[in-house]
């Protein structure tokens, strides 16, 4: 079966940095998606990878390797704005997007 | 600005009741998605539209119909709502060549059953 995994929970200080994985197993690859969810809200794009390597935008920085099966979420000078849930997604062969349950993540002043 | 648009934000029905949700865009994506989403769960997708094309998820139940009469709209029809189908509703776009494919959501339905 096709499995996205990352942790349910996490939490960081104001002005710190967090980094949230996801490791993933699916049927191909076609690319991995970050979303940041607020609670009631829906999601919206962070960041996208398909090859490997660190991509930077701003304050957030999500990294992929493929022969591990891994990313990562690099969040850095945290605000209290950032607190939300954190979604992993993946394009598999079929172009099907397997969603991770998402990450909340919770800044403490 | 370009958006996805959902009608209503917060949707209270009763059990049995049929209930419509809906989607609209102006981002003129050819691609639309519907999802339902419970607390602390991943989106799970009910079905999606490549242009007029539909295509149901194998685990959707038949209670959950589709309507896409344009471009621009997507329909969510529930016909039965029972308890467990309290949710929130998400529709995304996304635009064709396939690739990136980023999906961009709507800012959701909250239905409550009664």
């Amino acid at each position: 079966g096709q499995n996205i995994d990352q942790p349910t929970e996490m939490t960081a200080t104001e002005g710190a940095i967090v980094q949230i994985n996801c490791t993933y197993q699916t049927s191909g690859f076609n690319g991995l998606f970050w979303y940041q969810q607020h609670a009631g809200e829906a999601p919206t794009f962070l960041s996208y990878n398909v090859l490997d390597g660190l991509e930077e935008k701003g304050r957030f920085s999500s990294f992929l390797s493929r022969s591990k099966g891994y990313s990562y979420l690099l969040l850095k000078e945290l605000q209290m704005k950032d607190s939300a849930s954190y979604l992993c997604a993946v394009k598999d062969s079929n172009y099907q997007l397997i969603w991770g349950a998402g990450t909340k993540l919770i800044i403490k002043p | 600005d370009a958006m996805v648009i959902q009608n209503p934000r917060y949707q209270v029905t009763q059990f049995g009741k049929p209930v419509t949700l809906s989607c609209s865009q102006t981002l003129n994506h050819n691609v639309m998605y519907w999802y339902q989403q419970k607390s602390s769960q991943a989106p799970k997708l009910l079905f999606h539209y490549y242009d007029k094309d539909f295509n149901n998820e194998a685990d959707t139940p038949d209670n959950f119909q589709s309507r896409r009469p344009n471009t621009s709209f997507c329909f969510l029809d529930i016909r039965s709502p029972g308890l467990g189908d309290a949710a929130m509703y998400l529709c995304a776009t996304s635009d064709f060549p396939r690739g990136a494919e980023t999906q961009y959501f709507g800012p959701g339905t909250r239905l409550l059953v009664l």
